[in-house]
């Protein structure tokens, strides 16, 4: 049972240009997270996501950012006009369902984003 | 807003030297506190989750509890391949699915 896959591990873009950066869940999860994590900081949420559905993205930045989850395929977080402040590992979480034993995420080994 | 503060930022412990790592935390209504553990160019492992005052989980060298305001995890007897980055977060009963996650304790073990 393969676990969360994630692609690139790492990507170089230059400034200006589109990020895109994919997620494949556990076989049998249904929910996806995004985490970006910067050097000395924490772990911060960006967006948690249903097949088709976005049902929160309180932690994306209202421009440049934004993710889908389609009915077939990958989870694909979208980073356009990438600046350098956008560096970081992003990191995706997936999880079966919410409530009791079944909260718990299981994490990607990350895509780390370099602009130059 | 949850906030998660772990202490120390870093910890260097002889083979074989106990020790505890704490987080404090502040959430509107607790319904999970989380450990992982991270190891450099990984993402983060999970270990135990938490749910009440006065629960406990173990596995092998490590234990986990839990009190209103805080949670440490207890390394007993470490070895090498215990150094990772321990990272703690919390999930609140309102609002979303989100965790909040505390910076992390750098633990290093010296043979």
């Amino acid at each position: 049972n393969a676990g969360v896959m994630q692609n690139p591990r790492h990507l170089v873009r230059r400034r200006g240009q589109e990020a895109r950066l994919r997620c494949s869940p556990m076989k049998g999860h249904s929910h996806v997270y995004w985490y970006r994590q910067l050097p000395e900081e924490g772990l911060k949420f960006m967006v948690y996501l249903q097949k088709e559905n976005i049902i929160d993205e309180s932690g994306m930045p209202k421009e440049r950012f934004s993710a889908e989850f389609p009915k077939e395929g990958p989870s694909i977080l979208r980073i356009q006009q990438v600046v350098r402040g956008d560096s970081a590992a992003y990191f995706c979480a997936s999880s079966p369902a919410i409530g009791g034993t079944n909260e718990k995420l299981f994490f990607g080994s990350g895509t780390q984003l370099s602009v130059l | 807003e949850d906030q998660v503060t772990q202490s120390p930022e870093a910890l260097r412990l002889q083979e074989g030297e106990s020790s505890s790592l704490n987080c404090s935390y502040t959430v509107s209504g607790l319904r999970g506190l989380f450990w992982y553990r991270q190891d450099p160019g990984k993402g983060p492992e999970f270990l135990f989750t938490l749910y009440s005052a006065g629960e406990e989980k173990e596995k092998e060298r490590l234990k986990a509890t839990l009190t209103k305001k805080e949670s440490f995890l207890h390394i007993t007897a470490p070895k090498p391949e215990d150094s990772a980055t321990y990272l703690c977060a919390v999930r609140s009963n309102f609002g979303n699915e989100k965790l909040t996650f505390g910076t992390g304790t750098r633990l290093t073990i010296i043979p």
